[in-house]
């Protein structure tokens, strides 16, 4: 059974500083790994990683996959307290119907300022 | 621009009634998704739909069934709400596999509360 295992669970930083967001999965038939911020409405698509090693950047946020250990990192620098939110990492996998996503757990993150 | 709505963001409803929350996306997608959401568990499956009268049940569908009469609506329904049913329930829409991205695209979620 697909696996996606996120950590830790929750996490409250001052604004300012660095956070790292850890991703741990165990999918049959691997494509690639998403994640996504929701606030207080609807997850918002961050990223998707496919390759290993190629990092992909959005301001101050960063992601890179690494397909030997089997794990995604979420890097967010000079944190601030709009980043506060859940962070939630998904992997893709198709069944007979359609296209899927396996969810980890999520992240909480709160930024205080 | 996709968007996905839903017909409520809160929702208050009493043990046993019948319960029916509704999702519309405007990207004509043929894939449509309901999720709950529950500290420290995630996102989990409750049903899903690849096509018009076409559905799936997902991880969880006990105590739920769902309805898919036209493309763009996806309703969730709850025969008789139970109070381990209060939670976040979220609805998505894609597109197939083989015709872009996996991305889901997500609505603002409503939050119920079984009392």
């Amino acid at each position: 059974e697909d696996k996606v295992v996120q950590s830790p669970l929750s996490l409250v930083v001052h604004e300012g500083d660095t956070v790292t967001l850890n991703c741990s999965y165990e999918v049959t038939n691997f494509r690639s790994l998403l994640w996504y911020k929701q606030e207080k409405k609807a997850p918002t698509f961050l990223f998707m990683l496919t390759s290993s090693g190629i990092e992909k950047k959005s301001g101050r946020l960063s992601s890179i996959l690494d397909k030997k250990e089997l794990f995604s990192i979420l890097n967010i620098t000079a944190t601030q307290t709009g980043d506060s939110a859940i962070y939630l990492c998904a992997a893709p996998y198709i069944n007979n119907a359609g296209n899927m996503l396996t969810f980890g757990g999520g992240t909480r993150l709160m930024v205080k300022p | 621009d996709v968007k996905v709505t839903q017909s409520s963001r809160y929702l208050v409803k009493r043990t046993g009634e019948k319960v029916f929350l509704e999702c519309v996306q405007d990207m004509d997608h043929e894939n449509m998704f309901w999720y709950r959401q529950d500290p420290g568990l995630g996102l989990r499956l409750i049903y899903f739909s690849y096509d018009v009268k076409m559905k799936e049940k997902g991880d969880i569908p006990e105590g739920y069934s769902v309805s898919r009469e036209k493309k763009e609506r996806f309703s969730l329904i709850l025969e008789s709400a139970s109070t381990n049913q209060t939670s976040m329930y979220l609805c998505a829409s894609s597109r197939p596999p083989g015709q872009g991205a996996d991305e889901q695209y997500f609505g603002p979620g409503t939050r119920l509360t079984v009392t």
